[in-house]
């Protein structure tokens, strides 16, 4: 079946400027996160959602980023006046039911956003 | 606070021969561990994961870890490389049964013909 999406895969914006980012979850998931990953490191959690609801927001950076899941499937990654320093490959992963130790995470390819 | 760290960020072996990419984890209580691997250009991929079950955890592609209570370590290991091996690796360890997840740094493997 299809696996975790992300669009844009590349995305090239200005400072200062906003941008979008789009994750299709699995069908049936109901838990949704958002990672965000750095030349050389790992991935950082930001966000989880459990449905339509953030379930935990604690890695969100600052005020500048947001995440929306309106109808609990698709998610929304808002990031306004962007930095040089957003510059990362942002991750959306899915997972069934987001609880349970047989839960697994499925990631998508990632955005790669640019801020020149 | 709760984090997991790979001992190497960088290990070259030789077609063949055996893999040790090597992680501990920080000891708050039973923890889920995860490897993940990451290839150029594609998205994360689940290699195995421990849910304290058995220790010896087998995954995907001859990798296996094994889950040391004592050491707090999940290394990880194959018997023999292939250069469709090479990649990121990344150790993973999540305290909640759900919910986010921690990464390691990453180890690349390389592997030479």
């Amino acid at each position: 079946g299809a696996g975790v999406s992300q669009t844009p895969s590349n995305k090239v914006t200005e400072k200062g400027k906003y941008v979008e980012l789009r994750c299709d979850p699995i069908s049936g998931h109901t838990a949704l996160y958002w990672y965000r990953q750095s030349l050389g490191q790992g991935p950082e959690f930001l966000i989880y959602f459990q449905g339509t609801g953030a379930a935990d927001d604690s890695g969100l950076p600052n005020d500048r980023f947001f995440a929306v899941r309106p109808e609990g499937s698709v998610s929304t990654l808002k990031i306004q006046r962007t930095e040089r320093g957003d510059s990362a490959v942002y991750l959306c992963a899915s997972s069934l039911t987001g609880t349970g130790i047989t839960d697994t995470q499925y990631f998508g390819p990632g955005t790669r956003l640019t801020v020149l | 606070a709760q984090s997991v760290t790979q001992l190497d960020s960088h290990v070259s072996v030789s077609e063949g021969t055996p893999v040790l990419l090597r992680c501990n984890y920080s000891s708050s209580y039973s923890p889920s561990l995860f490897w993940y691997v990451q290839h150029p250009n594609k998205g994360l991929q689940l290699l195995l994961k421990y849910t304290s079950a058995a220790t010896l955890v087998k995954g995907i592609n001859g990798f296996e870890a094994e889950f040391k209570k004592s050491e707090t370590s999940f290394h990880l290991t194959k018997p023999s490389a292939h250069m469709s091996d090479a990649a990121e690796y990344f150790c993973v360890v999540t305290y909640n049964q759900g919910g986010k997840l921690i990464f390691g740094q990453g180890t690349e493997l390389s592997v030479k013909p």
